[in-house]
């Protein structure tokens, strides 16, 4: 079963445009963390917000985390075409080591 | 500094026959875990192992074994392979300090099952 639920489950947008994803998920967690997948290769490391963050930066990316509402979001700000590729939110529960619990993916198309 | 290895890259079996999956982690990291991802979906947690002993397994069949070996590399083992096996494998290694570490994937093993 999926922890997380990537909202929406795709965006399109053009160059230049800022492009904004949310993860929801059920459990207490002790850190959330985001990927970036191009065409079903690996997974890319993008950020990880531990669950006594608010919010971190790191480039043209920016997350947050509402452990209230047990949800974290994803801004990726002026976009380009090489951010074509699938975005997943992954949860480390409380409890559980190192076990990570991904969400179905957010497909993101930046067309130039 | 190499990233996480997975061997080999795809990899076609048929029905029924066994199937061995190999990564070496990032240098330095102890603990190496294995992802199932089908197409279209997130990926999903198979094991964990950290100092050569299991520390998490998630819901697989018994056909589904996995061991670390002394220098941290590690191998998952498939038996009996079905069609609904064919998926990504990934493997990600971390540091190791137990749930807080940031996991670093492979680019994974592509099973086909025909």
């Amino acid at each position: 079963s999926q922890q997380g639920e990537e909202d929406p489950q795709a965006l399109s947008i053009q160059e230049g445009e800022n492009a904004t994803m949310n993860c929801s998920y059920k459990t207490s967690i002790n850190n959330l963390q985001w990927y970036r997948q191009n065409s079903g290769r690996g997974l890319v490391h993008l950020i990880l917000i531990r669950s006594n963050e608010r919010e971190k930066h790191s480039g043209r990316l920016r997350v947050t985390l509402d452990t209230s509402k047990k949800s974290s979001s994803l801004l990726i700000t002026a976009s380009r075409a090489a951010d074509t590729a699938s975005y997943f939110c992954a949860t480390g529960i409380r409890g559980s080591w190192g076990k990570l619990q991904f969400g179905a993916g957010t497909q993101v198309v930046v067309t130039p | 500094d190499a990233g996480v290895t997975q061997s080999p890259t795809h990899l076609i079996k048929t029905r029924g026959q066994q199937v061995t999956l190999r990564c070496s982690p990032i240098s330095g990291h102890k603990s190496v875990s294995w992802y199932q991802q089908v197409l279209g979906q997130g990926p999903q947690f198979i094991f964990q192992y950290y100092e050569k002993e299991e520390r998490g397994r998630g819901n697989f069949p018994d056909r589904f074994s996995a061991r670390q070996f002394p220098n941290y590399s590690s191998e998952l083992n498939v038996n009996a392979l079905l069609l609904g096996d064919s998926a990504l494998y990934l493997c990600a290694s971390s540091l190791g300090t137990g749930g807080g570490d940031t996991q670093y994937f492979g680019p994974g093993t592509r099973l086909t099952v025909l």
